[in-house]
C-alpha cells in the first residue's frame, strides 16, 4: 500500500508570500492529521480531520492558516502571507480508526523555510 | 495540559553499547504511549507501543514499559547499531484529550562504529 505522501519536500518563500503544502493519505484512510515541528522542539499538533470535516483545529496558531479536504481524500495547508516563525517542518499523518490505540501513519514532512 | 518530557540529545554510543532514552509525561486521563522513530531523509514511523499502565511494547529489540506511578516510558535497547542512528520521539494520546497524539521534542541518536 502506498504511504502518505506530501508535496513539496521543500519549499524556500520570502516573508509575505503564500505557500501551500499538500498530503494525500494512505488509501481509506478517514483521519488525516497536521503537525508542525519548528527548530528542533516537539512536534506540534494543528488539525485533525475526519472526512472533510475538521473534528480538532485548536492548534492551528492563526488565521494565516487554512486547511481544507475537499471530498475527503488530500488536504491542503495555506499559509498567507507567511511569517519567518512559520518556518519549520509540516508534517502531515493519516490513520484509519479514531482512537487513542491506532498508530499515526506519517508523511516525509514539507521543509519551509520562509526569509 | 498534557505533555510529554525527553531527554535531550544528541546522544552519542559506539556500536554494542546500551542505550537509554527517558521519556516522562503529564496526561489528565489514562494515556496510550508510543515511540517513534525518525530515520534521516524519511517520515516518522511507530517504533512500539503500550496501552496501559505495566504493558512492555517491544521492537526490533528496543523495549519501553508503561510506569505508571512515576509516570515514564523510558526506550531502552541492550546493543545499538549503526543503523539505529535517528532522532526518537516519545508520544502519548490521551482519551481526555480527544485522542490527539501529543510529542516530546525527539531526542537525535548517533552511533558510531
Amino acid at each position: 500500500e502506498a504511504g502518505v505522501t506530501q508535496f513539496p519536500s521543500h519549499s524556500v518563500i520570502e516573508k509575505g508570500q503564500t505557500v501551500t503544502l499538500r498530503c494525500d493519505p494512505i488509501s481509506g484512510h478517514d483521519n488525516l492529521y497536521w503537525y508542525r515541528r519548528v527548530m528542533g522542539k516537539e512536534i506540534k499538533f494543528l488539525l485533525h480531520f475526519v472526512k472533510e470535516s475538521k473534528q480538532d483545529e485548536s492548534g492551528m496558531p492563526n488565521n494565516r492558516f487554512l486547511a481544507e479536504r475537499t471530498g475527503g481524500t488530500y488536504s491542503t495547508l495555506k499559509v498567507q502571507p507567511a511569517e519567518l516563525e512559520d518556518s519549520g517542518v509540516y508534517f502531515c499523518a493519516s490513520s484509519q480508526v479514531y482512537s487513542g490505540n491506532s498508530p499515526l501513519h506519517f508523511g516525509n514532512g514539507t521543509r519551509l523555510t520562509v526569509t | 495540559g498534557d505533555s510529554v518530557t525527553q531527554m535531550e540529545g544528541p546522544v552519542t554510543l559506539s556500536e554494542e553499547a546500551f542505550l537509554t532514552i527517558n521519556c516522562t509525561y503529564t496526561a489528565t486521563g489514562y494515556p496510550s504511549l508510543f515511540w517513534y522513530v525518525q530515520y534521516p531523509g524519511e517520515g516518522l514511523q511507530l517504533l512500539l507501543k503500550a496501552t496501559k499502565a505495566d504493558d512492555k511494547g517491544s521492537n526490533k529489540g528496543f523495549e519501553a514499559t508503561y510506569r505508571k506511578e512515576t509516570t515514564s516510558f523510558h526506550l531502552e535497547k541492550g546493543s545499538v547499531q549503526v543503523s539505529d542512528s535517528a532522532v526518537y520521539f516519545c508520544a502519548l494520546s490521551d482519551p481526555t484529550g480527544g485522542f490527539k497524539t501529543i510529542f516530546g521534542a525527539g531526542t537525535r541518536l548517533f552511533v558510531k562504529a
